[in-house]
């Protein structure tokens, strides 16, 4: 089974709206992280945090992490249409990289 | 080449044949793994390759899927007697160490099983 959870699977909102998407996982890791993909094709790495981070920016990106309740939240502020996209977390504990299911969001022009 | 190169794009085969599906990695990253993904769903861990190590196979379905890697450069994934449950894209990333400091990802190959 997938080592992390993305709630919401769907998500959509107007342009410049802020948008938040978080992810569960269930065992220890070295790291987290979110990537992006479009059209079902490949994906992109935005942003990593370590297990002894707890919040990291990346321009629009914000991203926590509470390793005591196991879970994380992507934030994108003043979302853009051309956010729209598969979001997915990603955990590497040990040597494998697991991801969850993703979360589709939709940003309306 | 810049980026992680997969090939072919899309590829359409009769049940029952062979695939073989080729990943080039980026120079010199050690750690190379394949993904498949379902259409909607998430990628599903398939088998992991980290420099001269024995690779993780864990991930794959069935002996009908393997993959090869020589040292670190390309690596092949084949699956042998193609079923329609095979239909997916098909995955590949690699990193300069195990650790999975951000890894680069091939834009994937389409597969088909008609």
């Amino acid at each position: 089974s997938q080592q992390g959870e993305e709630d919401p699977q769907a998500l959509s909102i107007q342009e410049g709206e802020n948008a938040t998407m978080n992810c569960s996982y269930k065992t220890s890791i070295n790291n987290l992280q979110w990537y992006r993909q479009n059209s079902g094709r490949g994906l992109v790495h935005l942003i990593l945090i370590r297990s002894n981070e707890r919040e990291k920016h990346s321009g629009r990106l914000r991203v926590t992490l509470d390793t005591s309740k196991k879970s994380s939240s992507l934030l994108i502020t003043a979302s853009r249409a051309a956010d729209t996209a598969s979001y997915f977390c990603a955990t590497v504990g040990g040597s494998r990289l697991t991801f969850g299911e993703g979360t589709q969001l939709t940003v309306n022009p | 080449g810049a980026g992680v190169s997969q090939s072919p794009s899309n590829k359409v085969t009769e049940k029952g044949k062979d695939v073989e599906l080729r990943c080039d990695p980026i120079s010199g990253h050690t750690a190379l793994y394949w993904y498949r993904q379902r259409l909607g769903q998430g990628l599903e861990f398939l088998i992991y390759f980290q420099g001269n190590s024995a690779p993780d196979k864990s991930g794959l379905p069935s002996d009908r899927f393997s993959a090869e890697r020589t040292g670190e450069s390309v690596s092949t994934l084949t699956i042998q007697r193609t079923q329609q449950e095979d239909s997916a894209v098909y995955l590949c990333a690699s990193s300069f160490s195990w650790s999975g400091e951000g890894y680069t990802f091939g834009s994937g190959t389409r597969l088909t099983v008609v």
